[in-house]
């Protein structure tokens, strides 16, 4: 079971951030929550990923709640190539553990 | 630095058939990983290989098996194909860091099977 619920689809404007939310409200204490995308068919991409703080990279920032039943994936400003399908994923960190992809949320980045 | 490599990119069977998809990695990775990719779903695990010389099933193993030949390859085998193992295959493959535990992918291997 993917264990998260994502809208399926969503439009962002270019220049404008991305705000992906993503709902794990069964999350255990030891489980991590992790972004990937996937571009066109190509393989997914890892974005970024958090445990309990906030987190920021090059690429974006992962805000989860003080609860951690929810967190949103913020693209600061997006260009046409982040186009992708945008995958929310929690799992316990540590080798070997599944990581279960659900359908993930469309994103367009409209000109 | 290749990273994660698969071959071959394209594959056509027919049913009945068999072939082995082929991944390496030569990022000294533990861990490897094969999912399938149909049409309009997310990835679903078939089987992955925790560390070198063990293997485990994933969501999706039927069908399928697995060898870890050493740490840097993981081959996939369709021992007789079917119509419903068409999909688009992908490895994965992540290092000894507990906490992030990031995967790698492929580009992986679009197989049809008529």
């Amino acid at each position: 079971d993917a264990k998260t619920t994502q809208p399926p689809s969503m439009d962002c404007a270019e220049g404008r951030a991305a705000n992906l939310p993503c709902n794990h409200s069964t999350i255990s204490g030891n489980e991590y929550v992790y972004w990937y995308r996937q571009i066109h068919s190509q393989g997914p991409q890892y974005i970024i990923h958090g445990l309990k703080n906030n987190e920021t990279n090059e690429m974006a920032s992962l805000i989860i709640t003080e609860d951690r039943k929810s967190s949103t994936l913020i693209l600061p400003h997006a260009t046409l190539r982040d186009t992708a399908v945008y995958y929310c994923i929690v799992r316990p960190g540590g080798t070997g553990n599944q990581f279960y992809f659900g359908t993930g949320t469309s994103l367009t980045v409209i000109p | 630095n290749a990273g994660v490599t698969q071959t071959p990119k394209f594959q056509v069977l027919k049913t009945g058939q068999s072939m082995t998809l082929q991944c390496a990695q030569d990022m000294n990775h533990n861990s490897m990983y094969w999912y399938r990719q149909d049409p309009g779903m997310g990835l679903r695990l078939i089987y992955y290989s925790a560390s070198e010389g063990t293997t485990d099933k994933g969501e999706v193993p039927n069908g399928y098996n697995v060898s870890r030949l050493n740490k840097r390859e993981f081959s996939l085998r369709l021992e007789s194909a079917a119509p419903s193992q068409t999909s688009v295959y992908f490895c994965a493959s992540s290092g000894r860091s507990l906490a992030k535990n990031i995967q790698y992918f492929g580009a992986g291997t679009r197989l049809s099977v008529l």
